[in-house]
């Protein structure tokens, strides 16, 4: 079993609509972060957070929220989409404790905004 | 501005010859580096790191060089093979105390051709 899942794989929806996107983590760390990529643009994160309680905006969080209902799930919610949020978005995990900041990162959510 | 650089967005190698994937960096509170590999439709898989402290990392096929001075890192890949076609990443993680999260750069796409 993948160690990241994320939940849908591939989500088509249509403007205004509320959508939310899960993940969830079987490796114990303690860190999860949101991304999304769009071509030629690299990854550029969201949010981030680096314990149940904590919880930080990233380079683009505007239109996003997001919970962190445990140390093993963290979901993205776009409150009202639009169609620039079009976009593969990965989740990714890290352990503090190595002091390495190696990110490990889901499949990917490919979501269509129409 | 964007502080990682992968000035390449794209790089054509023929099997079995060496890839050399190259990343610049502006800030100089970097101490950790990583290269992450993505294929199309699949979240980005770590492949090597690299400690400010050192100038080379060895794992398999695959070797980082780090030039502190320059301000420049490099992914060499010997012998490339076909599956080694994919979009690398090249991140940093600066020395910043506990509020540390990797910083990205665009990605260079590495075509291995038979």
């Amino acid at each position: 079993d993948a160690d990241v899942t994320q939940t849908p794989r591939n989500r088509i929806t249509k403007t205004g609509k509320r959508i939310m996107l899960e993940c969830s983590q079987t490796k114990g760390h303690d860190r999860m972060y949101w991304y999304r990529q769009d071509p030629g643009l690299g990854l550029q994160l969201i949010y981030y957070s680096f314990d149940v309680k904590d919880i930080n905006k990233g380079e683009i969080s505007d239109g996003y929220s997001v919970s962190r209902q445990a140390q093993a799930k963290f979901s993205l919610s776009l409150e009202s989409a639009i169609p620039n949020q079009t976009a593969l978005y990965f989740c990714a995990t890290s352990d503090s404790g190595t002091g390495t900041d190696t990110q490990y990162f889901g499949p990917g959510t490919r979501l269509t905004v129409l | 501005d964007q502080q990682v650089k992968q000035n390449s967005p794209s790089l054509s190698v023929q099997e079995g010859r060496i890839s050399i994937l190259n990343c610049d960096y502006t800030n100089s509170m970097f101490d950790y580096f990583l290269w992450y590999k993505k294929y199309p439709a699949e979240g980005p898989t770590f492949l090597i790191s690299i400690s400010s402290i050192k100038d080379k990392n060895e794992d398999g096929r695959f070797t980082v060089f780090l030039n502190k001075s320059a301000k420049h890192l490099s992914l060499h890949i010997v012998p490339s093979q076909p599956g080694d076609s994919a979009v690398y990443f090249c991140a940093a993680s600066p020395n910043a105390g506990n509020n540390r999260k990797l910083i990205w750069g665009l990605g260079t796409s590495l075509a291995v051709n038979p």
